[in-house]
């Protein structure tokens, strides 16, 4: 049963464009969430994180939203650029980062086009 | 600051063998925790272990060890092997056990069990 889902395996989007990476989760003791973002044959990044008590969070051209009714965050990247090309995954954790680790979404493969 | 360190990058092993991997943390950070990666279930935690105690445990086989020694340093170690067990094995180090911290990824050991 997958606690984290991310249902779009694969999104381009065009250089310069908006582009928006969803995530959901079903366990609500989850407090904790994360993004990273991983190229072939390296780990993962770590790119943002949100806890449970803020709905926002800003980086740079990065942002994440929380939505905790709906148990949906997504991640926002403006402008996107060819560099962000790459897998991102999702990652939530219980009690900030208890009994089970990151739990991992399966990751949303995001293409750049020029 | 050196990042986190996984050895060896690749490993070609048989079925019925076993098998060690090694992981190098951050420097100052205490927290080390390992994943697997397949394609089928992607990103899947398998134990924490936080000032030489392991803290969290995943739900893998008993086959799946490790240990962290008093520098931080951590190995895992797989035992008889199955065809199953192919897999990215990754590392993660942070400061924290718990609590709203981000963990940092190394490269990965690429295991294929032959």
């Amino acid at each position: 049963d997958q606690q984290v889902k991310q249902n779009s395996p694969s999104l381009s989007v065009q250089e310069g464009r908006i582009s928006i990476l969803n995530c959901d989760y079903t366990n609500s003791m989850f407090d904790y969430f994360l993004w990273y973002k991983k190229y072939p044959a390296e780990g993962p990044t770590f790119l943002i994180s949100i806890s449970s008590i803020k709905d926002k969070n800003e980086d740079g051209r990065f942002t994440v939203f929380l939505n905790k009714s709906a148990k949906h965050l997504s991640l926002h990247i403006v402008p996107s650029q060819p560099g962000d090309s790459a897998v991102y995954f999702c990652a939530a954790s219980a009690e900030g980062g208890g009994a089970d680790g990151l739990t991992f979404g399966k990751g949303t493969h995001l293409i750049i086009q020029p | 600051k050196a990042g986190v360190t996984q050895t060896p990058r690749y490993l070609i092993k048989t079925r019925g063998q076993q098998v060690t991997l090694s992981c190098s943390p951050i420097s100052g950070h205490r927290s080390v925790s390992w994943y697997q990666q397949t394609p089928g279930q992607g990103l899947q935690f398998l134990f924490e272990y936080f000032s030489e105690t392991q803290r969290n445990k995943g739900n893998f086989p008993g086959r799946f060890s490790g240990r962290q020694f008093s520098n931080s340093r951590s190995e895992m170690n797989v035992s008889t092997l199955e065809l199953g067990d192919s897999a990215l094995y990754l590392c993660a180090s942070s400061s924290e056990s718990g609590g709203y911290t981000e963990a940092f990824f190394g490269q990965g050991t690429r295991l294929t069990v032959v």
